[in-house]
């Protein structure tokens, strides 16, 4: 069994191009979640799947954002015309529907460097 | 709206130490759940502990306890005999229905724990 995986672990870029970022959840989980995660802060919420439905989205999820879990299983989310300040550690997060406490499982995150 | 509140940004202990990592919490709702994530230097958030607010005894996992005082809504996590492996930063977590969607987890700031040969 195999926990949740992103890829890639490490993301350097410039400013004004753009990224995407791959989640692979835990296999039988339906919910799949984004968080955002800045230096000396914990995760932020971005946004969360069930199965392929995006069912909420933080309003840190700016119009340059964009996530999508096309089949029910994979995650990404995209950052258009990327800004220093989208420089951060991008966490996901897989859980079951059903079964308290329905705690999240997360990935290892992706680095993100704005230069 | 939910808050999570870390007052302690670092902590140390001496090893086979317990250690107390403090957390309170603000909310209005009656049906609530908290949590405790480590995360070590590789930056994976590892589930620790949960405490349901009807949970009537304070939860247990292995060298860690929450310590749930819900008239003070405070969830402190407690870890006995600390070990070196124990180094890490330490969340509190909690979900509940008013954070937007049952399902959406607000963490406070962290604690950085460190244990001292």
């Amino acid at each position: 069994d195999t926990g949740v995986s992103q890829d890639p672990r490490h993301k350097i870029t410039k400013r004004g191009q753009n990224v995407t970022f791959r989640c692979d959840p835990i296999s039988e989980h339906n919910r799949l979640y984004w968080y955002r995660q800045t230096l000396g802060q914990g995760p932020e919420f971005l946004t969360y799947f069930q199965n392929e439905a995006q069912l909420e989205k933080s309003r840190l999820l700016s119009d340059r954002f964009s996530a999508e879990r096309p089949k029910g299983s994979f995650s990404t989310l995209e950052i258009q015309r990327t800004e220093q300040g989208d420089s951060a550690m991008y966490l996901c997060a897989s859980s079951l529907v059903s079964g308290s406490p329905y705690e999240q499982y997360f990935g290892p995150g992706t680095r993100l460097t704005v230069t | 709206a939910q808050k999570i509140t870390q007052t302690q940004p670092g902590m140390f202990v001496q090893e086979k130490e317990a250690v107390t990592l403090d957390c309170t919490y603000d909310t209005s709702d009656q049906s609530y759940g908290l949590f405790w994530y480590k995360q070590p230097s590789s930056g994976e958030m590892i589930f620790l502990i949960y405490q349901g607010s009807y949970d009537e005894q304070n939860a247990t996992e292995g060298r860690y306890s929450l310590n749930f005082q819900k008239a003070r809504k405070s969830a402190n996590l407690v870890i006995s005999a600390s070990q070196l492996g124990d180094s890490a930063m330490y969340f509190c977590a909690m979900r509940g229905p008013s954070s937007g969607g049952y399902q959406k987890v607000t963490f406070g700031t962290g604690t950085k724990l460190q244990v001292i040969p």
